[in-house]
């Protein structure tokens, strides 16, 4: 069965901290991981990764994938109040189907 | 400008009543998707649409109902066979893959009382 499994599950920070949010998957023909935030509804886009240890980065955060491992990272640099959200990891798999498998999520709380 | 509607915001729903939940895509998005997120739970799966007049049951279909009449339009229905409706649902769309990651709606909530 496919499953994609986040962590911690929440997180309480300061603001100007660093922050590793985690999530490990195990699916059939890996095709691609996704990174959205969720901070009242509808969760926006910040990633898609497909290829090994390649860095993507926009602005504070960051993300990479390890294909071996079967994980991958997001790191939110200069925590600001503004970060606090529920961080969500998905993960395509095979059919070409474009469904995605959704961690839990990680509810992310940047006090100032 | 282009996106995906979800009504209405918040629905309250009887015991023993249908409701249907509605979402409107004006992206050209070949595939649609209904998840339903409870606390702690993250998204889950309910029914997936590739195509016009064709759509698979996700994880958790059961108590839960779909058409897919027109390209722009995919309503889940939630019927009284659904134990525990009470959630935040979320309508999403994409281009057939998630290659370009989804468009979600604003979902809607639904309590049964």
């Amino acid at each position: 069965e496919d499953k994609v499994v986040q962590s911690p599950l929440s997180l309480v920070v300061h603001e100007g901290d660093t922050v590793t949010l985690n999530c490990s998957y195990e699916v059939t023909n890996f095709r691609s991981l996704l990174w959205y935030k969720q901070e009242k509804k509808a969760p926006t886009f910040l990633f898609m990764l497909t290829s090994s240890g390649i860095e993507k980065k926009s602005g504070r955060l960051s993300s990479i994938l390890d294909k071996k491992e079967l994980f991958s990272i997001l790191n939110i640099t200069a925590t600001q109040t503004g970060d606090s959200a529920i961080y969500l990891c998905a993960v395509e798999g095979s059919g070409n189907t474009g469904k995605l498998i959704f961690g839990q999520g990680t509810t992310l709380q940047v006090k100032p | 400008d282009g996106g995906i509607t979800q009504s209405p915001k918040y629905l309250f729903r009887k015991e023993g009543q249908n409701v249907t939940l509605s979402c409107e895509q004006n992206l050209n998005h070949d595939a649609m998707y209904w998840y339903r997120q409870d606390p702690g739970q993250g998204l889950r799966l309910i029914y997936y649409s590739q195509i016009v007049n064709d759509f698979q049951k996700g994880d958790i279909a059961e108590g839960y109902s779909v058409s897919r009449e027109k390209k722009e339009s995919f309503p889940l229905t939630v019927t009284s066979a659904q134990k525990n409706p009470t959630a935040f649902y979320l309508c999403a769309s994409s281009s057939g893959t998630a290659n370009y990651g989804y468009t979600f709606g604003s979902g809607t909530r639904l309590t049964v009382v």
